[in-house]
């Protein structure tokens, strides 16, 4: 069975500064990877997925995340944090052998301080 | 854009209650998702469905059955709610049940419930 984890449950960051959110994962087949966002009081949003190609994607809001296979990781990353980025991240992911589940993480709360 | 509605963004039941949650999408997708939602624990699969009439199991499917009768619409049920039941509860729906570059879910605003 598939699984994801966030390995930190809040990452401070100061405006402008990089910012890295961590994801790992553990599939049978290959991974389908995805990144959520919520925002305060609102729904899940899409960011970003990775299928195949290019290990490096580009998503919303400036976001970006690399998939490395040997470490199983796909972490999200942003090169100049904006304070509008604080919110809740989740990541998910889908196992390209088995049912069509896809299992989020735990999700991480990043705060950006001005 | 995607619509994925669901039908109360606040609920309060007392225990031992049936309470039905609706959730309906309005894009023609045929795989829907139940989700619960807790501080700390993120996000837990309930149900899914790939089809009308179709369900699978998620991960914490105890005390909860679903209903998909058209392909619009995913309910979830609790049979007898209990106060440990108490959680936001999101519906999302996706396209087909094949990996396709569309995929991705689309996520209603949520339900939160509260089992007094």
């Amino acid at each position: 069975a598939q699984s994801v984890a966030q390995p930190e449950d809040q990452v401070n960051v100061a405006e402008g500064n990089p910012l890295t959110v961590k994801c790992t994962y553990s599939v049978s087949g290959n991974p389908y990877l995805f990144w959520y966002v919520q925002y305060p009081n609102r729904g899940l949003q899409f960011l970003l997925k990775y299928i195949t190609g290019d290990n490096l994607v580009k998503g919303s809001y400036g976001f970006e995340a690399e998939f490395n296979k040997s470490q199983t990781s796909f972490h999200l990353k942003k090169p100049s944090a904006l304070v509008s980025d604080s919110a809740l991240y989740f990541c998910a992911v889908r196992d390209e052998i088995g049912d069509d589940k896809i299992i989020f993480g735990k999700g991480t709360r990043l705060h950006i301080l001005p | 854009d995607v619509k994925v509605t669901q039908s109360s963004r606040y609920l309060v039941k007392r225990t031992g209650e049936k309470v039905f949650l609706e959730c309906v999408q309005d894009m023609d997708h045929e795989n829907m998702f139940w989700y619960r939602q807790d501080p700390g624990l993120g996000l837990r699969l309930i149900y899914f469905s790939y089809d009308v009439k179709m369900k699978e199991k998620g991960d914490i499917p105890e005390g909860y059955s679903v209903s998909r009768e058209k392909k619009e619409r995913f309910s979830l049920i609790l049979e007898s709610a209990s106060t440990n039941q108490t959680s936001m509860y999101l519906c999302a729906s996706s396209l087909t049940g094949t990996f396709t570059t569309n995929e991705k879910l689309f996520f209603g605003s949520g339900t939160q419930l509260s089992v007094l």
